[in-house]
């Protein structure tokens, strides 16, 4: 049993990139999280998922996309890499019936 | 205002000592949950406490207790008997909302406290 898993653990993008941040779960959770960590601060929610087909926005979603196809995967996608999103990306998952969140190992991103 | 405020600089503590981290809260639900999570330097969120805004007892996990005092909105972590790998960064968090589903789930965190035990 895995839990939640993130890749790539690091990323160094160039201004006006884009990519993908992975995130599995394997524990059968409906809801899924993803937030983001500047440094020094606590984690603002960026986008989360009720169930598979369903996202829906959190405080700073600007600039990511989401998408949920499967009760596993919910990948977070940059599109358009700027300065400001050099953060660290969690994802997090829970069991509707539980207050728990489950975190990932998160993803240290860096745009230059 | 801010939902969840954390104001203390950095904490120490002496080890096998109590410490209190302070955390305030702002909300006009009736029904929300109050969450303490810990970072250490590798960067892991670890789940330490919960307390519902129903639950009439204050929660206890092992050596975390949560001082919960409504009236106050206030939700302080109490560890007790501190230990050198206690060092880390604490966050709080709260949900609001009746349940634990759809948008009542979504959390929302205090900026943290940075705790370091001495030897």
């Amino acid at each position: 049993n895995a839990g939640v898993t993130q890749t790539p653990k690091f990323r160094i993008l160039k201004i006006g990139q884009s990519m993908t941040l992975q995130c599995t779960q394997d524990m059968n959770h409906n809801y899924m999280y993803w937030y983001r960590q500047d440094p020094g601060m606590g984690l603002k929610l960026i986008y989360y998922s009720v169930g598979a087909g369903i996202t829906d926005k959190g405080e700073v979603p600007n600039g990511y996309n989401v998408s949920r196809s499967t009760t596993e995967d919910f990948p977070l996608r940059l599109e358009l890499a700027a300065p400001s999103q050099t953060s660290v990306y969690f994802c997090a998952s829970k069991e509707a019936a539980s207050y728990e969140q489950y975190f990932g190992p998160g993803t240290r991103l860096t745009v230059t | 205002a801010q939902k969840i405020t954390q104001t203390q600089p950095g904490m120490f503590v002496q080890e096998k000592e109590a410490v209190t981290l302070d955390c305030t809260y702002d909300t006009s639900d009736q029904s929300y949950g109050l969450f303490w999570y810990k970072q250490p330097s590798s960067g892991e969120m670890i789940f330490l406490i919960y307390q519902g805004s129903y639950d009439e007892q204050n929660a206890t996990e092992g050596r975390y207790s949560l001082n919960f005092q409504k009236a106050r909105k206030s939700a302080n972590l109490v560890i007790s008997a501190s230990q050198l790998g206690d060092s880390a960064m604490y966050f709080c968090a709260m949900r609001e909302g009746p349940t634990y589903t759809g948008a009542n789930s979504k959390l929302t965190f205090g900026k943290g406290i940075t705790l370091s035990v001495r030897p």
